[in-house]
């Protein structure tokens, strides 16, 4: 069974700071990662995907995989209310092409 | 910009009711995908397609079947729909075999089973 853990939050944190979002995975096969953003009622909306092992940078996001550790994680410098939403987290296989997807982290910014 | 479009976005049925809910993609995606998401359960797979007239079953798939006749449809069924399929339902299209294979979703349907 092809695993992504994500911790569901809420995480609260005040306008300004760094939020930090962690996902690990357990199929040593997944090669590429996928942060999306959910607002409530919305679709899923992609913010960024990783596939080399480090650090990778857009705009106020930055997306760290460690394949040894098996984890991913997003930082949000910044943050503003507006970055309010859930957190998907997702692992690509090649095989079949698919997504398995976390369960979501919920970010509060609070103003 | 890639438009992924579902037939419904609020549907209301009765038990034993077939169900279809259609979803239409306008960028040649070869990949198309059912999901079922539930507040605690996450996006969970049900079926998925990589070409016309093909399909896989994902991890769920019990209870629905899918149709995808031409390359820009996609079609998820409830032969009998139950309670217990109330969801939220979410396609989303995907180019084939990247690494960088992002799926593009639809609004999604929100279903209700009575």
């Amino acid at each position: 069974q092809k695993e992504v853990e994500q911790n569901s939050g809420p995480l609260s944190v005040p306008e300004g700071a760094i939020a930090s979002l962690n996902c690990t995975y357990s199929d040593r096969g997944s090669q590429s990662f996928f942060w999306y953003r959910q607002y409530s009622g919305k679709s899923p909306e992609l913010i960024m995907f990783i596939y080399s092992n480090g650090d990778k940078e857009d705009g106020r996001f930055t997306a760290q995989l460690n394949k040894a550790s098996q984890y991913v994680s997003l930082l949000i410098r910044d943050s503003q209310p507006s970055d309010s939403a859930t957190y998907l987290c997702a692992a690509h296989h090649n095989a079949g092409n698919m997504l398995t997807f976390g369960g979501g982290t919920r970010l509060m910014v609070k103003p | 910009d890639v438009k992924v479009t579902q037939s419904s976005r609020y549907l209301v049925k009765r038990t034993g009711e077939k169900v279809f809910l259609e979803c239409v993609q306008d960028m040649d995606h070869e990949n198309m995908f059912w999901y079922r998401q539930d507040p605690g359960l996450g996006l969970r797979l049900i079926y998925f397609s990589y070409d016309v007239k093909m399909k896989e079953k994902g991890d769920i798939p019990e209870g629905y079947s899918v149709s995808r006749e031409k390359k820009e449809r996609f079609s998820l069924i409830l032969e009998s729909a139950s309670t217990n399929q109330t969801s939220m339902y979410l396609c989303a299209s995907s180019q084939s075999y990247r690494l960088d294979g992002e799926q593009f979703f639809g609004p999604g349907t929100r279903l209700t089973v009575l």
